[in-house]
Formats: structure tokens, C-alpha cells, sequence
């Protein structure tokens, strides 16, 4: 079993839409958590860090779920501009691992 | 600030050749690290660093040497290259503990083919 797991996608939207992409752990000592964007063959840059008790951050929504070893990203009112992968990433030991990505295209 | 600065952007090598893959940060961070990314992999840990003379190894060490004798550059070293180990390569860094949310910075990375 992967140590951090995501639905690869691809996810197609339309505009507009509500998407969420889930990302479970399988390590139970992780400590933080976070969510990375990345574009075409570019680097990866964060989208922001997952707290305990949730955050938002305009129109995207992280929650973590550390009995379930769960957490999500939810995107509302998906724009052109949010086509990417998104990353999940956990700190484990001093180190971070990534799951696979999920690929997100919004279309007009 | 410049950031996380790699070299070369392009690299094509053929088998059994040796090389270096720079990395440089300006941000004065102490934890720095390499991964590849391979399609539908994701980004794998090959070796990370928390201080200047302090290196260990990742999730998929074998084929690789690094070194951090300054806090700003860590180069990433392929022995004998391999067609395994054509992949892209991306370098970053923090502060520590990642623990505590530090941001991870990612270089502009460096797409290696092996022929």
C-alpha cells in the first residue's frame, strides 16, 4: 500500500463547478499536511497547509480527518486557471512524501 | 532572492556516464532535498540534507551521491547513469522542522534523459 494515496483523475469540470479531491495516509505519526499545485512540467508550489481544524482560503477548502487518516481539498466555483495537478503531501520522520497527484482540467 | 536555482535545465547522457546536477538556494534554509518525478509516481525522495555536513537518504537512494559542505548548495551526483534514471529531477528546501509547516521551495528542476 502507497504510504499516500490519491484518486489520479483525471477530474473534467466544467466552469464553475465544486470539485473535491480526497488523499488518504497511511502512516499514523505524520504530523503535517499540505496541498501543492502543480502546472505543466513546472515545479510544485504550495496551495496550503491542512490543519485540524480545517481552513479555507477563498474559494478553496482543506480538512483533515487524522482518525480516518484522511484529507481533502475542496475547489468551489472552479476557474480555467485551476487546470493542474494537485499533490498531497504529509510529513513523516523529517521527511515529506507525496502522493501521485490528481489531475485537475477545467473546461469553458 | 533568486530562490532554488538547478542546473541544467536539459541533460541528455548516455549509459554509464557520470554527472553532476547543481542546486543552489539563497534563502538560508536549512533542510534541502532531491526528488524525481516519473510519470504517475509522483515525486520520490532520493536524498535530503538538514545541515551543512549532514546528508541521508530517501526513499530511492541507489545510483545517487550528494553532498552538503555549504548551507546554500546541495549537488546531486549520478555515478553511472542508467535509462532507469531518466526522469526529471527537482531539488528544494526549508526551514525545520517540516513538522512545522514549513514551505517547501522547489527549483525549476532538470529533465535528464539517458540514452
Amino acid at each position: 500500500r502507497k504510504e499516500v494515496e490519491q484518486d489520479p483523475g483525471p477530474f473534467n469540470v466544467p466552469e464553475g463547478a465544486t470539485v473535491a479531491f480526497n488523499c488518504t495516509y497511511s502512516n499514523s505519526a505524520s504530523q503535517s499536511f499540505f496541498w501543492y499545485r502543480q502546472d505543466c512540467r513546472k515545479e510544485p508550489k504550495l496551495l496550503m497547509s491542512v490543519y485540524s481544524s480545517g481552513n479555507e482560503d477563498g474559494r478553496f477548502t482543506a480538512q483533515l480527518n487524522r482518525a480516518s487518516q484522511y484529507i481533502s481539498l475542496l475547489i468551489r466555483d472552479s476557474k480555467l486557471s485551476d487546470s493542474a495537478t494537485y499533490l498531497c503531501v504529509v510529513s513523516q520522520g523529517g521527511k515529506l512524501i507525496f502522493g501521485q497527484g490528481t489531475e485537475l482540467s477545467v473546461k469553458p | 532572492n533568486a530562490g532554488v536555482t538547478q542546473t541544467p535545465k536539459f541533460q541528455v547522457l548516455k549509459t554509464g556516464q557520470s554527472m553532476t546536477l547543481q542546486c543552489a538556494q539563497d534563502m538560508n534554509h536549512e533542510y534541502m532535498s532531491w526528488y524525481r518525478q516519473d510519470p504517475g509516481m509522483g515525486l520520490r525522495l532520493i536524498h535530503y540534507s538538514v545541515g551543512a555536513g549532514i546528508t541521508d537518504q530517501g526513499e530511492v537512494p541507489n545510483g545517487y551521491n550528494v553532498s552538503r559542505s555549504t548551507t546554500e548548495d546541495f549537488p546531486l551526483r549520478l555515478l553511472s547513469a542508467a535509462p532507469s534514471q531518466t526522469s526529471v529531477y527537482f531539488c528544494a528546501s526549508s526551514y525545520v522542522p517540516l513538522e512545522a509547516y514549513n514551505e517547501q521551495f522547489f527549483g525549476p528542476g532538470t529533465r535528464l534523459t539517458v540514452l
